[in-house]
């Protein structure tokens, strides 16, 4: 079975503070996305990798970075967490094609910004 | 029109009755489609991948008509534990490879 794993179920942090969501699979899957999910707003696409050391913006990249040093691990950084960056943050990966094959999620980090 | 749409619900159905429901897509470059599964705080799943010819898997059924651009979801003789939010995700593949996730729809299954 193909596992995600995230680091936190839960967080909260400071406005200001840097976060580091870190995201691991252990399928060798070339690819790795980064999503929140918000209420009324659905899944929305931060940020994916297709390689190691290759990342692409989403539909909302503003707020975040991110870095896939190694395979099969692929971290979103928040360089100065805000109010608004409160949501569900949900890590995927897949193989083949980025956008053709299924997706496999990690459990999410609730994340609070206080 | 938004690249993906869904009712969002909830559809609230008996115990033991059929329900469907739709997804709709704007871009007719689309290529690929799948039903995903929410439960309540957890993570998204694959539930069913769509084929052109229609495809089932045990009591659900899933359809696409690409003429009307939309899926479908039908679950037959529901059961409680079918209660969770269903996501429509489609993917275009083309200059710019993207896999648009709908908001869910919402099933409530009632005892």
């Amino acid at each position: 079975d193909v596992k995600v794993t995230q680091s936190s179920r839960y967080l909260v942090k400071r406005t200001g503070e840097k976060v580091f969501l870190e995201c691991v699979q252990d399928m060798d899957h070339e690819n790795m996305f980064w999503y929140r999910q918000d209420p009324g707003l659905g899944l929305r696409l931060i940020y994916f990798s297709y390689d190691v050391k290759m990342k692409e913006k989403g539909d909302i990249p503003e707020g975040y970075s991110v870095s896939r040093e190694k395979k099969e691990r692929f971290s979103l950084i928040l360089e100065s967490a805000s109010t608004n960056q409160t949501s569900m943050y949900l890590c995927a990966s897949s193989t083949g094609g980025p956008s053709t094959d299924t997706q496999y999620f990690g459990p999410g980090t609730r994340l609070t910004v206080l | 029109r938004k690249e993906v749409e869904q009712d969002p619900g909830p559809f609230n159905v008996p115990e033991g009755a059929t329900v469907a429901f739709n997804c709709t897509y704007s871009n007719s470059a689309s290529q690929s489609f799948f039903w995903y599964r929410q439960d309540c705080r957890k993570e998204p799943k694959l539930l069913m991948s769509v084929y052109s010819s229609g495809n089932e898997d045990g009591r659900f059924t899933a359809q696409l008509n690409r003429a009307s651009q939309y899926i479908s979801l039908l679950i037959r003789d529901s059961k409680l534990s079918d209660s969770a939010t269903y996501l429509c995700v489609v993917n275009f593949i083309g200059r710019d490879d993207k896999i648009i996730f709908g908001k869910g729809t919402r099933l409530h299954i009632l005892p």
